[in-house]
């Protein structure tokens, strides 16, 4: 079955930096990859995903890279904001079912 | 549209005590999800539903039950509670391709 494995488990960045979040996947056949956002103690919220048939996507200070070639995806955020701060998940779908496999998460932290 | 919704918020039980999670979802999906998270940790799959009448185990099936008589509610059973239960369990719901709602979440502490 799928596996995602996600770098880095945390991430301290200054405020208007940039963070960049990978995630390796090992089915070949996946096609669809969300990013999660979760704050704590609340339900995880979609903020950006990509199919397989592009290679980036953009929205705000939010964007995806997507290689199929090497199995991986990246979350990058530009301008970083206090409220950045947050525990970030991908996901990639797995065969039969729609089923998503999570990555273990990344804790964010933006520092003003 | 109230999306996806679960019952209760939060429940604490004792060991060996049974319990059902509500799970609804109004989007007409097919596809239903219970996710379990530990704290710190990231979410695992418990049970997953690909229609109603059809269930099927996920990566951590074991001590939970589920049923789905309907396209709308997807149940989660806790048969003889045990501490390595507590989580927050999150049911979801999607259509085909992806894009998942999840619910707002049941804390459960079992003691």
């Amino acid at each position: 079955g799928e596996n995602v494995e996600q770098h880095p488990s945390t991430l301290s960045v200054q405020e208007g930096d940039s963070a960049v979040i990978k995630c390796t996947y090992s089915d070949s056949a996946s096609n669809y990859f969300p990013w999660y956002k979760q704050e704590l103690g609340k339900r995880p919220q979609l903020i950006i995903d990509i199919r397989s048939n592009v290679g980036e996507k953009k929205d705000q200070r939010i964007a995806v890279t997507l290689n199929k070639t090497a199995k991986h995806f990246s979350l990058h955020i530009t301008e970083t904001q206090p409220e950045d701060s947050a525990v970030y998940f991908c996901a990639a779908i797995s065969e039969y079912g729609n089923k998503l496999v999570f990555g273990a998460g990344t804790i964010l932290r933006v520092k003003s | 549209n109230a999306g996806v919704t679960q019952t209760p918020k939060f429940r604490i039980l004792k060991i060996g005590q049974s319990m059902t999670l509500q799970c609804t979802q109004d989007m007409n999906h097919n596809y239903m999800y219970w996710y379990r998270q530990d704290p710190g940790m990231g979410l695992k799959l418990i049970y997953y539903s690909v229609g109603a009448g059809i269930t099927d185990k996920g990566e951590v099936p074991n001590g939970y039950n589920v049923s789905r008589s309907t396209t709308e509610d997807f149940p989660l059973r806790l048969e003889l509670a045990a501490p390595s239960q507590t989580s927050v369990y999150f049911c979801a719901s999607s259509g085909a391709g992806g894009g998942y709602t999840f619910g707002s979440g049941t804390r459960l502490t079992v003691v």
